[in-house]
């Protein structure tokens, strides 16, 4: 089992709905990241988490909100989805003692028609 | 600010010929650099990071990369690819105490028999 899940691994939703990521892990890291994969452009921050009460916004976090419900669980939301929010999306971990490595989950493929 | 430059986007090479795939990145303080490598429908995996220490770095699958401070530079190499290398290759640079990393826009490695 992998120690990064996000579900679902692909969605197709339309324009102005709501949609969920939902990423849970089981390495015990007290970090998690949310990140988005464009052509291109490598990979952008959207939000990112210390702990279970501290949430920060990343390079792109406009269009987007994130909720830490429990250590191991992170999800990332598009309240109004808009096409250009189609993207590879990843889910990651890390902790203070991972040498500043991030473990990545297997991606969330988003399309928003 | 931090930035990664990745200076091919795409690099064509023939099986067991060396490869070299570039890296510079932009900080004002210390930094710390990784190699991530992302098969067709996978995640990112690590391939290898300089945090200090010796700046020649072994990683996974026989690559190793050199980091230079003068030159802000860290590039990937592998003396003999295979056909399995084929992937993209993802350079990264983070710093400070947090695991925030910034990602350079990736480049294609695709190995020809």
């Amino acid at each position: 089992d992998a120690d990064v899940t996000q579900t679902p691994r692909n969605r197709i939703t339309k324009t102005g709905k709501r949609i969920m990521l939902e990423c849970s892990q089981t390495k015990g890291h007290d970090r998690m990241y949310w990140y988005r994969q464009d052509p291109g452009l490598g990979l952008r921050l959207i939000y990112y988490s210390f702990d279970v009460k501290d949430i920060n916004k990343g390079e792109i976090s406009d269009g987007y909100s994130v909720s830490r419900q429990a250590q191991a669980k992170f999800s990332l939301s598009l309240e109004s989805a808009i096409p250009n929010q189609t993207a590879l999306y990843f889910c990651a971990t890390s902790d203070s003692y991972s040498g500043n490595t991030i473990y990545f989950g297997e991606g969330s493929w988003l399309t928003v028609v | 600010a931090q930035s990664v430059t990745q200076l091919d986007s795409q690099v064509p090479v023939f099986e067991e010929a060396p490869v070299e795939l570039r890296c510079n990145y932009s900080s004002s303080v210390s930094v710390y650099l990784f190699w991530y490598v992302q098969y067709p429908n996978q995640g990112l995996q690590l391939l290898l990071k300089y945090l200090s220490g010796s700046t020649l770095v072994k990683g996974i699958n026989g690559f190793e990369a050199e980091f230079n401070k003068s030159q802000t530079s860290f590039h990937l190499r592998k003396p003999s690819v295979h056909i399995s290398d084929t992937a993209e290759y993802f350079c990264a640079v983070g710093s400070g105490g947090y695991n925030k990393l910034i990602f350079g826009a990736g480049t294609r490695l695709a190995v020809h028999p």
